[in-house]
């Protein structure tokens, strides 16, 4: 069957956009993750669903940053008033339940912020 | 907070020679994951350890995890050059978020022929 996919692949922000990324899990998957890594360093936690509950957001770095995931299958990220500091890939990760299950991960969106 | 530190940052060798890469939480995990992420691509899931002590092997690739659960190794025999990648191990703690996964930095394999 068909992986993570996120769209779009690429996206280049002007600082002060909003921006909206979008995360098609694992069918069946409950848990779902999303990532932030920066060039150089490993993936960084953002936020975490079980179904359609936002269960930890504690990695979100700031207001600006949103996530929903209203059925309990795709999920958005969405990111407003960009800032350069924003620029990184953001992955998203399915798995099927929390711990102790490989978690698979999308190819990744790559945001710039000019 | 929970930290996982991984070293070395870079590897360089020669095909055919071993590699080793470390990691180090600052807490005891439950579980810890490793990880390879080629130049481009995303992080793809090797193996799991749960076990204090567990060694587990894939092919020429050994994983540990240490007995107090909070150190881990990865060794390559033999590189070849499909080796080349981005090896990265993550922590899963009970105390957190269930399945939130801590990486490491990561070490950056490279390999020439």
């Amino acid at each position: 069957g068909a992986g993570v996919s996120q769209s779009p692949r690429y996206k280049v922000a002007k600082r002060g956009q909003d921006v909206a990324l979008r995360c098609d899990p694992i069918s069946g998957h409950v848990s779902l993750f999303w990532y932030q890594q920066a060039l150089g360093q490993g993936p960084e936690f953002l936020t975490y669903f079980q179904n359609e509950a936002q269960l930890d957001k504690s990695g979100l770095p700031s207001d600006r940053f949103f996530a929903e995931r209203p059925e309990g299958s795709v999920s958005t990220l969405k990111i407003q008033r960009t800032q350069q500091e924003d620029s990184a890939v953001y992955l998203c990760a399915s798995s099927q339940a929390e711990e102790g299950y490989e978690q698979y991960f999308g190819p990744g969106t790559r945001l710039t912020v000019t | 907070g929970q930290q996982v530190m991984q070293i070395p940052q870079y590897q360089h060798v020669q095909e055919g020679e071993d590699f080793t890469t470390y990691c180090n939480s600052s807490t005891t995990l439950s579980n810890i994951q490793w990880y390879k992420q080629r130049p481009g691509g995303h992080p793809v899931f090797l193996i799991q350890l749960v076990k204090s002590g567990e060694v587990k092997k894939q092919k020429r690739l050994t994983f540990q995890f240490g007995e107090a659960k909070k150190n881990s190794s990865l060794h390559i025999t033999a590189t070849q050059t499909t080796d080349v990648g981005t090896y990265f191990c993550a922590g899963q703690n009970r105390g957190s978020t269930l399945g939130r996964l801590y990486f490491g930095r990561g070490t950056q394999l490279t390999v020439w022929p």
